[in-house]
């Protein structure tokens, strides 16, 4: 079983729709979970991270972790072209660790 | 301030030579990771180092080595590059006091035939 799981899509989503994105974690431990955004050809840039139950927001992202559940999500609201990417999930055992264990990333398609 | 930069960005090697990928970062942090991306792999730790002068494994360290030359550079060394060692490799840095958020270089794609 690998460690964090993400759908490999692709994932379309119209314009202007919600986009939303899954992540599934095994180490129940885990206390600090990322998402990252990897456009085609560059590097990963981290765009949320989430440390409690709940939700998190900022600006058109909302990052959503469930502990209990061992899932975390993200939404992108009033989705854009540009925010066509592959979103990459991250959990960390514990804040500070230093050692990010990725997903296999999810590729979303915003369709104009 | 030009972040974290590798080099080369790109390389082909043949199997059984060697070769450093270099990577520098400019914003003085203090830890510094090396990575490696596959296709349907995610990303995945080879080593790190959470200061000048230290390194430790990572996920998958088998076949390389670090150097940690200052708090600037973190090098990687492939001694015999194999053709499973062909991968596109991110080195990131993450500031003191904030080791959850990691900044990525642009990465270097390899190919070993």
């Amino acid at each position: 079983q690998k460690e964090v799981e993400q759908n490999s899509g692709p994932l379309s989503v119209p314009e202007g729709a919600i986009a939303s994105l899954n992540c599934t974690y095994s180490d129940r431990v885990s206390q600090s979970f990322f998402w990252y955004r990897q456009y085609s050809g560059k590097s990963p840039e981290l765009i949320m991270s989430i440390y409690s139950n709940g939700d998190k927001e900022d600006g058109r992202f909302t990052a959503q972790l469930n502990k209990a559940s061992q899932y975390v999500s993200l939404l992108i609201r009033d989705s854009q072209p540009s925010d066509s990417a592959t979103y990459l999930c991250a959990v960390m055992p514990r804040v500070g660790n230093e050692k990010l264990t990725f997903g296999t990333g999810t590729r979303l398609t915003i369709i104009p | 301030n030009a972040g974290v930069t590798q080099t080369p960005k790109f390389q082909v090697l043949k199997t059984g030579q060697s070769m450093t990928l270099q990577c520098a970062q400019d914003m003085n942090h203090n830890s510094m990771y090396w990575y490696r991306q596959d296709p349907g792999m995610g990303l995945r730790l080879i080593y790190y180092s959470a200061s000048e002068g230290t390194t430790d494994k990572g996920e998958v360290p088998n076949g390389y080595n670090v150097s940690r030359l200052n708090k600037r550079e973190f090098s990687l060394r492939l001694e015999s590059a194999a053709p499973s060692q062909t991968s596109v490799y991110f080195c990131a840095s993450s500031p003191p006091g904030d080791t959850d958020t990691q900044y990525f270089g642009p990465g270097t794609r390899l190919t070993v035939l």
